[in-house]
């Protein structure tokens, strides 16, 4: 398959750790990169490889897999963290790039 | 520190075709793979295409029959046309640099530097 499937909403109480799930075929092979976008902003990187974070995104961010799922999970959300979040991947071929659906997040 | 700057027309009318171009700043240039990523209003990420330092290229097979993605290694620069534009070819586009490896029999893919985005509206 070549689709990165993602629920389109999430919200999690302020404080409180929430997952976000991207599945596909190609993460059996692939580890996903995960991108927060807030409105009028670009993509912003938050999670790459098996769980490595780039400089600047604090540690409460962390990403895991198993089998054909990957998984962004923010222990302690907090207000900032309410935007859209992206997975990534190539296909299983190699040949293209995907991106999941996006997944709302809401922090109430 | 790898930094984008991109530039284009923002307006287009339908069946012209659309223009942008994406310099690199730092880094090295070859060591990424570049794509350029566009997102219509309301919606999700859609990749464009992609190129490599040395020219090779893959494009998304929905936009393939109206793709080039280019780039001139001697100013640091890739470019985006898509021909025959419509209202649907309205979105804001990205371009952005992608690290792509393996490491213990796992791929990994990540864009961890973008362009700021320009909003390519289509009207007649």
């Amino acid at each position: 398959s070549s689709e990165l499937t993602q629920d389109p909403a999430v919200s999690v109480a302020l404080g409180q750790t929430v997952r976000i799930t991207c599945q596909g075929d190609s993460l059996r092979n692939y580890y996903a990169s995960w991108y927060q976008q807030k409105p009028g902003q670009a993509p912003v990187l938050v999670i790459y490889g098996k769980n490595n974070r780039p400089s600047g995104i604090p540690d409460r961010f962390s990403g895991s897999s198993s089998g054909n799922t990957a998984s962004l999970t923010i222990t302690g959300a907090q207000a900032e963290d309410e935007a859209d979040y992206y997975c990534n991947s190539r296909d299983s071929s190699g040949n293209h790039v995907l991106f999941g659906g996006g997944t709302k997040l809401t922090v109430l | 520190q790898v930094q984008l700057q991109q530039w284009g027309a923002g307006l287009l009318k339908p069946s012209e075709t659309l223009s942008l171009t994406c310099a690199v700043y730092g880094g090295s240039f070859s060591d990424y793979y570049w794509n350029w990523i566009r997102q219509p209003p309301g919606k999700g990420l859609e990749w464009i295409g992609e190129i490599n330092h040395s020219g090779s290229t893959t494009y998304n097979p929905s936009l393939k029959s109206r793709v080039t993605i280019s780039v001139d290694t001697s100013k640091n620069q890739f470019s985006l046309k898509l021909t025959s534009v419509t209202a649907a070819d309205t979105a804001v586009y990205y371009c952005a640099g992608a690290i792509f490896g393996v490491v213990i029999g796992y791929y990994y893919y990540y864009m961890d530097v973008w362009g700021k985005g320009t909003t390519v509206t289509v009207s007649s």
